[in-house]
């Protein structure tokens, strides 16, 4: 299995556009999470999807990131309208169910917003 | 609020000693205690767990401790080799949530 896969990589952008960060889980696993790193906070969890329904978003800052899962194979997080504030790297990760004790992680999405 | 802190954003160590990163938590519900290692531009990927119920784990060259009266988890790398050179992130579990902590750039110094 390739992992799970991110796209982009990197992405830089002006305050006030759209960003989408994809991800594709590994193929099998139930449940899929977004993780925004910082320096000050470390890795926080965003949400988290079972079975492509979302359980948790407690952590989403604001009602500007929203995030959805169509299908098993695939996941969007979405800022609109992005500020600098949200320059961070974004992590998906999935696993077979939630509170299994091993995630898998992609690569992640670098974002600047500038 | 962090309810899992690494105090130490970086640790040295030479090549051939003991690496020891430590990690606090907070809440006593947490049943479940990871590490996970990162390299520049990759997503983190797990090392090492241990139960709540257990004080010790150990697989080849990482021991994992935890001390539930002191609320305090450890890991030990020994010997440490240049390429355990990463960011070492402490994760607990409660539920079906994993809380993260702010991560330790450990270098091994050849």
């Amino acid at each position: 299995d390739a992992g799970v896969i991110q796209s982009p990589r990197h992405e830089v952008t002006e305050m006030g556009q759209e960003v989408t960060l994809r991800c594709k889980p590994i193929s099998g696993h139930n449940s899929l999470f977004w993780y925004r790193q910082t320096m000050m906070r470390g890795l926080e969890l965003l949400i988290y999807f079972n079975n492509n329904v979302p359980i948790d978003d407690s952590g989403m800052p604001e009602d500007r990131f929203s995030a959805k899962m169509p299908n098993a194979s695939f996941s969007t997080l979405k800022i609109q309208p992005s500020e600098p504030r949200d320059s961070a790297v974004y992590f998906c990760a999935s696993s077979f169910r939630a509170g299994m004790e091993t995630q898998y992680f992609g690569p992640g999405t670098r974002l600047l917003v500038l | 609020d962090q309810q899992v802190k690494q105090n130490s954003p970086s640790l040295s160590v030479q090549e051939g000693r003991i690496s020891i990163l430590n990690c606090d938590y907070t809440n006593s519900m947490f049943d479940y205690f990871l590490w996970y290692k990162k390299y520049p531009a990759e997503g983190p990927t797990f090392l090492i767990s241990i139960s709540s119920i257990k004080d010790k784990n150990e697989d080849g060259r990482f021991t994992v401790f935890l001390n539930k009266s002191a609320k305090h988890l450890s890991l030990h790398i020994v010997p440490s080799q240049p390429g355990d050179s990463a960011v070492y992130f402490c994760a607990a579990r409660e539920g079906n949530q994993f809380y993260f902590g702010t991560g330790t750039s450990l270098t091994v110094i050849p």
